[in-house]
């Protein structure tokens, strides 16, 4: 166990919809990835948050936005849903070594899109 | 656009054997290097780093870098049914963000 934490585990949602993923970070950890994982690949950096600021993006588009807040948990939301967004949404935190590219994941929010 | 390449597999060793994990990287700059092992079903965990030319071990696993050949593997020892996974090797993305870009995974089967 990493000791970061997600929610939803699983969701289903319509082609169109909004959602919102939610993580909670290592104790003592200040930095947040998003990764997102379709079936047979290996995770795709979303973005990536550093005290509450987004510090840098993937190529992902701007209906993919996120949140951390004082606590260093994240959010990530997804506007007008797509097929192709069915995937496992990963949240991963780092520790605050800025030397140190760590990624310690959570067990994953399984999105499906109909 | 960083790249790692792996095999995808199924690479298929019986009980008891040792199993090659092999991964290759496309930018020669890069300095760290990490695999993970994923379950059918779960997140990825974190089982080896290496930064340095050489041989690391930790346990059965044993992590192998050249940089010369950008080209770094994973051993596992004595196999077991258990290493059933899809091992993930990633290098850092770039040097402003500290996270990774991965390869698709080699599918590890241990016959037993």
């Amino acid at each position: 166990e990493t000791g970061v934490t997600q929610s939803p585990t699983h969701l289903i949602k319509t082609r169109g919809q909004q959602v919102t993923l939610r993580c909670s970070s290592q104790s003592g950890h200040n930095t947040v990835s998003w990764y997102q994982q379709a079936l047979g690949q290996g995770p795709q950096f979303i973005f990536q948050y550093y005290r509450e600021e987004e510090n840098g993006r993937g190529n992902f588009p701007p209906r993919f936005s996120g949140l951390q807040f004082p606590n260093y948990s994240s959010e990530l939301n997804v506007n007008a849903l797509e097929l192709d967004d069915s995937a496992l949404y990963l949240c991963a935190s780092s520790p605050p070594d800025r030397g140190s590219y760590e990624q310690y994941f959570g067990p994953g929010t399984r999105l499906t899109v109909t | 656009q960083k790249e790692v390449e792996q095999n995808s597999g199924p690479l298929s060793v019986p009980e008891g054997a040792i199993a090659s994990l092999n991964c290759t990287y496309s930018d020669r700059g890069s300095q760290s290097f990490f695999w993970y092992r994923q379950y059918s079903g779960k997140s990825p965990e974190l089982i080896m780093s290496i930064y340095s030319n050489g041989d690391k071990e930790d346990g059965r696993f044993t992590a192998q870098l050249n940089k010369a050949s950008q080209y770094v593997s994973l051993l596992i020892r004595d196999s077991q049914p258990s290493d059933s996974a899809t091992y993930l090797c990633a290098v850092p993305l770039d040097t402003g963000r500290r996270a990774l870009t991965f390869g698709s995974g080699t599918r590890l089967q241990v016959q037993p």
